[in-house]
């Protein structure tokens, strides 16, 4: 596709479901990076992917939190027993290089557990 | 964790008028990055500064780093409504891969 996509857009999860949450990176970029941004703050930094690799998750929360990115493209980010405090926007970026450079993210998935 | 300050944190103000935003750390970056963000969508790219003393426009926007790469502006001209936003700067952490973001700044430009 021309951009990052991520689904679902919205996600309400009663507290204690599982959530996995799809990103869908620009074809052929090497870098992708989860982000959380809670209600009036900038992304945080959640774990990073250099094709399949997961090279840093040093930003994911807890234990609950899982990501994953089997064959270089799609990722998946699970949050397990989601908690009220999980409630965020989920972005999702991808870049070309294996470094940062520009970061094309995506819509985002507003997760809301209730 | 190198922290990013930005300023203000909200800022309303009437078409045609000029503003400056703010980016301050104790920190120093190889580079900055300014984003743009809008309801319900991603942050959006503006401009990467690299070099102290840099400044680079982008049509109405001016953007600054500062001479000892800790502090960034972002000034805009004639603020129109399409302007509203917020406004999000970032720079490369240790890690050379990840950003660390500031809270932003929220823009609302009324007719």
């Amino acid at each position: 596709g021309a951009g990052v996509s991520q689904s679902p857009r919205y996600k309400v999860a009663k507290r204690g479901q599982d959530v996995a949450l799809r990103c869908d990176p620009i074809s052929g970029h090497v870098s992708l990076f989860w982000y959380q941004q809670a209600l009036g703050q900038g992304p945080e930094f959640l774990t990073y992917f250099q094709n399949e690799a997961q090279l840093d998750k040093s930003g994911l929360p807890s234990d609950r939190f899982f990501a994953e990115r089997p064959e270089g493209s799609v990722s998946t980010l699970k949050i397990q027993r989601t908690q009220q405090e999980d409630s965020a926007v989920y972005l999702c970026a991808s870049s070309p290089r294996r470094i940062q450079g520009e970061a094309f993210f995506g819509q985002g998935t507003r997760l809301t557990v209730v | 964790t190198q922290l990013l300050e930005q300023s203000p944190q909200f800022l309303s103000i009437q078409e045609g008028e000029n503003l400056t935003v703010y980016c301050n750390s104790s920190s120093v970056f190889s580079s900055l990055q300014w984003y743009r963000q809008e309801p319900g969508e991603g942050p959006v790219l503006l401009v990467t500064v690299v070099t102290g003393g840099e400044v680079k426009k982008l049509k109405r926007l001016t953007f600054q780093f500062g001479d000892a790469r800790k502090d960034s502006s972002l000034h805009i001209t004639a603020a129109q409504t399409g302007d509203t936003g917020l406004y999000l700067c970032a720079g490369l952490s240790n890690s050379g891969y990840a950003l660390n973001f500031g809270k932003g700044t929220s823009l609302l430009v009324t007719p």
